[in-house]
């Protein structure tokens, strides 16, 4: 069965620093991956997600995610975080049975 | 509609009633999925329906939550003798069916938010 895990239950950095999520996941074929965001009182948002090709994906907002088949990892990254980042991120993989299955989130701080 | 519609979006029952939780997917998308999410945790699988096909329901955590789906329309979450342990918000999602298995992209309602007194 498909898992996700994300270590870091909350993280704090400055406006202006670099951002780093950490997701391992399980499972035994090729990964369709995502990241969500949840802000505040909102609704989950895909910031982006990886497929197939290029192991270096783009998505919204001006994040990144790479996809490390060898570590089993698709950390998140953003070169400079702004405040309006702070909310909560969701990993999340899929497979064959079109099964989304979540990680248990990392909740992000932005401190001036 | 242009999204995914849930109501109520908030709900508060008393232990022992039964509650229904709806959704309203986005028209055309054939992929229904129900999830839950209790204060501070994750985004936990309930359910999921595929066009036609019989629902997965693998993660429905006991006899008593139920849902139901009428072709690629609307569906219905049901709770019975609801519990405190019920309380949290349950997030409904539907997608086009996808390209290939597993690459479905999920667009998210925004949630109902059930309280069990």
């Amino acid at each position: 069965a498909q898992s996700v895990t994300q270590p870091d239950i909350h993280i704090t950095v400055s406006e202006g620093a670099s951002l780093e999520l950490r997701c391992n996941y399980s499972y035994g074929a090729t990964p369709y991956l995502f990241w969500y965001v949840q802000s505040p009182g909102q609704g989950l948002q895909l910031l982006l997600k990886y497929f197939s090709g290029d192991t270096l994906v783009q998505g919204i907002k001006g994040f990144e995610a790479e996809f490390k088949r060898s570590q089993s990892s698709f950390n998140l990254r953003k070169p400079s975080v702004h405040w309006s980042d702070a909310a909560e991120y969701f990993c999340a993989v899929s497979g064959a049975t079109n099964k989304l299955i979540f990680g248990t989130g990392t909740l992000l701080a932005v401190q001036p | 509609g242009a999204g995914v519609s849930q109501s109520p979006s908030n709900k508060v029952t008393e232990k022992g009633k039964d509650v229904e939780l709806r959704c309203d997917p986005i028209s055309g998308h054939t992929a229904l999925y129900w999830y839950r999410q209790r204060l501070g945790q994750g985004l936990e699988f309930l359910i999921y329906f595929q066009g036609n096909s019989a629902p997965d329901k693998s993660g429905l955590p006991s006899d008593r939550f139920s849902a139901e789906r009428t072709g690629e329309s609307v569906s219905t979450l049901t709770i019975q003798r609801t519990q405190q342990e019920d309380s949290a918000v349950y997030l409904c999602a539907s997608s086009e069916r996808p390209k290939s298995s597993g690459a479905n992209v999920l667009t998210f309602g925004a949630g109902s938010r059930l309280t069990v007194l």
